[in-house]
């Protein structure tokens, strides 16, 4: 069965590090979306991309964050200098059209120190 | 606003009883989508209901939606022990198309 899948599913770092977490959505998919859940708390929508655009984005995703799809298959999330609050478990999602079911990735672990 | 906030905050049960769990929302939706997670790892897509469909069933999962209270319900029948597990409903806004907003989730224990 067709799955999103994450890599790294755990990365430690540095504050004031960059980090790119990438993701592989399903194939046939055309929306892709990051979400993060910080521990304890509840799953908090980052960025929706499509077409090779953000077509959403929350108040979270500020000018620190950036999204990319270098190629046909990965998608990235870049955080370029991390801060202590943005430990969190980030998740990808992907959906074939819009409003159709999401379909989530494993998730990456960021801990930030 | 808040969107899709889970009630009961926790449950549990022995295995081979139903449990239901309900969502609650404020604004009008496309869709509402119920989700599995297991001890912090990854969301596991359980089902989706459209805003015109009243009932949806996926093997021993029944989801309800009554759109005029701004509600859904999830009922997993004959639990098992593998269905312990956190339950989060998601709702995709009308004003909003894909962009999920989930609540805090129903923490589920079956108990064998």
């Amino acid at each position: 069965e067709p799955e999103v899948t994450q890599t790294p599913s755990h990365q430690v770092t540095q504050m004031g590090q960059e980090v790119i977490l990438r993701c592989v959505p399903i194939s046939n998919h055309l929306y892709f979306y990051w979400y993060r859940q910080i521990l304890g708390q509840k799953v908090e929508f980052l960025v929706s991309f499509y077409n090779n655009e953000i077509s959403e984005k929350s108040e979270i995703f500020d000018d620190q964050f950036s999204v990319e799809r270098p190629d046909g298959s990965n998608f990235t999330l870049k955080i370029r200098s991390t801060k202590l609050e943005d430990s969190a478990m980030y998740f990808c999602a992907s959906s074939e059209v819009r409003a159709a079911e999401a379909f989530f990735g494993q998730g990456t672990r960021l801990t930030v120190v | 606003s808040q969107q899709g906030e889970e009630d009961p905050q926790a449950l549990s049960i022995q295995e081979g009883e139903n449990a239901t769990m309900n969502c609650s929302y404020k604004t009008s939706i496309n869709n509402l989508q119920w989700y599995r997670q297991n001890s912090g790892r990854g969301l596991v897509h359980l089902i989706l209901i459209r805003s015109n469909e009243r009932e949806k069933h996926s093997g021993r999962l029944r989801v309800t939606l009554d759109t005029s209270k701004k509600s859904s319900s999830l009922l997993i029948t004959a639990s098992r022990a593998a269905d312990t597990a956190s339950y989060f409903c998601a709702t995709d806004r009308a004003d909003s198309w894909g962009k999920l907003q989930f609540g805090a989730g129903t923490q589920v224990v079956v108990t064998p």
